[in-house]
């Protein structure tokens, strides 16, 4: 079946540092990748996607890029800022279904 | 509303009695799912609706848990004889069909006692 493994936390790390935050997916066929993130307080929301091999998501500083060969997304921000403090989840959709990974919480210090 | 809206947004029960979750989605979307977040858990996948199709409900846990969906748009999740295991927060999604893209509610945090 599906699944996404994802960087066990709790992160901390510094303003302005750089953040990686792994991910590794096993799936049939050829899934699009997400990652969501969820703020303290709020609903899961949309981080950013890519539907096919080598493409690349990005959204407010973070990136993340398909690679097929190594079955990863890893998450990527060259400078976190404090307002980055919040828990994130990899994604994969497969047979309509999207499947989560457990979630990493990131806690940027200031 | 613009997004999807759950309530009640919190819930205490005691063990044993059942509950009801709601669900409105955003207007227009036609696939709906529930998953279930638990402490230092990953969200776990319930159930999904798309249109008129027969729900997927592979991830239901027991014959306890139970969603519909009606006239396409609001969406129930009823757990009967709950049991302190079902203590998580139920989050509802929904999405058009074929984006991938899930536009979560804040969730429902039930806690049974």
């Amino acid at each position: 079946g599906n699944s996404v493994t994802q960087m066990e936390g709790p992160v901390t790390l510094s303003e302005e540092a750089f953040l990686t935050i792994n991910c590794t997916y096993t799936a049939t066929g050829y899934p699009s990748l997400f990652w969501y993130v969820q703020y303290p307080g709020e609903g899961l929301q949309l981080l950013l996607k890519a539907t096919k091999a080598d493409d690349k998501g990005s959204n407010k500083g973070f990136e993340a890029t398909y690679r097929k060969e190594t079955t990863s997304f890893h998450l990527e921000k060259g400078s976190v800022q404090v307002s980055d403090s919040a828990v994130y989840f990899c994604a994969l959709t497969a047979a309509r279904q999207l499947t989560f990974g457990s979630g990493t919480q990131l806690t940027v210090l200031p | 509303g613009a997004g999807v809206s759950q309530s009640p947004s919190n819930k205490v029960t005691e063990k044993g009695k059942d509950v009801e979750l709601r669900c409105d989605p955003i207007s227009g979307h036609t696939a709906l799912y529930w998953y279930r977040q638990s402490l230092g858990q990953g969200l776990e996948f319930l159930i999904y609706f798309q249109g008129n199709s027969a729900p997927d409900k592979s991830g239901l846990p027991s014959d306890r848990f139970s969603a519909e969906r009606t006239g396409g748009s609001v969406s129930t999740l009823t757990i009967q004889r709950t049991q302190q295991e079902d203590s998580a927060v139920y989050l509802c999604a929904s999405s058009t069909e074929g984006t991938g893209e899930l536009f979560f509610g804040e969730g429902s945090r039930l806690t049974v006692l």
